[in-house]
């Protein structure tokens, strides 16, 4: 059974301070992995990608990967009030049979607060 | 550049009864995703197709769901004889044809409740 895990939280931090979310994964030949955002109510909403060791940056969102530790993060410098909502962490990779399939973590409830 | 589409956004089903729930994939997206999100619980994925073909439905529960994507029209998730159970939100993604196809897009989902 392939596992995602992640810290349920809420984790607190003040407007303006970087907020640090981390994953774990058990499956040594996860392919690609995702963060996505959740608000209450509504759907997953796809911030970052990544595929290889090392960090990626797209505008606020740096995320990092690092498979030999089998370890994903997400940094989110400058935070905001509307960043408040829970984080999906995903992973996926191919099974024998062929296709994708996405295995998520629980989520981290990130609370931005004024 | 019309995104997921999933209708309906809520559906009161007493025990019992059918639910369907329909996707259309965004636009030049050939894959298509069902999960299922308990309340307080992750996305749980259910099903892959591609048009006229499941690819993988071993997170599908064995008895009462079904899923298609026809060669015309949105897919549909089946859920037969209802039990309260299946109360969930369940979400619809699409994925492009090629190197992309891993990449996820998520519709707003179908809030189900079963009474």
């Amino acid at each position: 059974q392939k596992e995602v895990e992640q810290n349920s939280g809420p984790l607190s931090v003040p407007e303006g301070a970087i907020a640090s979310l981390n994953c774990t994964y058990s499956d040594r030949v996860s392919q690609s992995f995702f963060w996505y955002r959740q608000y209450s109510g509504k759907s997953p909403e796809l911030i970052m990608s990544i595929y290889s060791n090392g960090d990626k940056e797209d505008g606020r969102f740096t995320a990092q990967l690092n498979k030999a530790s089998q370890y994903v993060s997400l940094l989110i410098r400058d935070s905001q009030p509307s960043d408040s909502a829970t984080y999906l962490c995903a992973v996926n990779w191919i099974p024998a049979g062929g296709g994708n399939k996405l295995t998520f973590g629980t989520g981290t409830q990130l609370k931005v607060e004024l | 550049n019309a995104g997921v589409m999933q209708n309906p956004r809520h559906l009161v089903r007493r025990r019992g009864q059918e639910a369907r729930l329909r996707c259309s994939p965004m636009k030049g997206h050939s894959h298509v995703y069902w999960y299922r999100q308990l309340p307080e619980e992750g996305l749980k994925f259910m099903v892959y197709l591609q048009k006229e073909n499941i690819i993988d439905e071993s997170g599908m529960p064995k008895e009462r769901f079904s899923a298609e994507f026809p060669k015309e029209g949105p897919s549909i998730l089946r859920i037969q004889q209802v039990v309260r159970g299946d109360s969930a939100a369940y979400f619809c993604a699409s994925s492009p044809p090629g190197s992309l196809a891993e990449t996820q897009y998520f519709g707003p989902g179908t809030r189900l409740l079963v009474l």
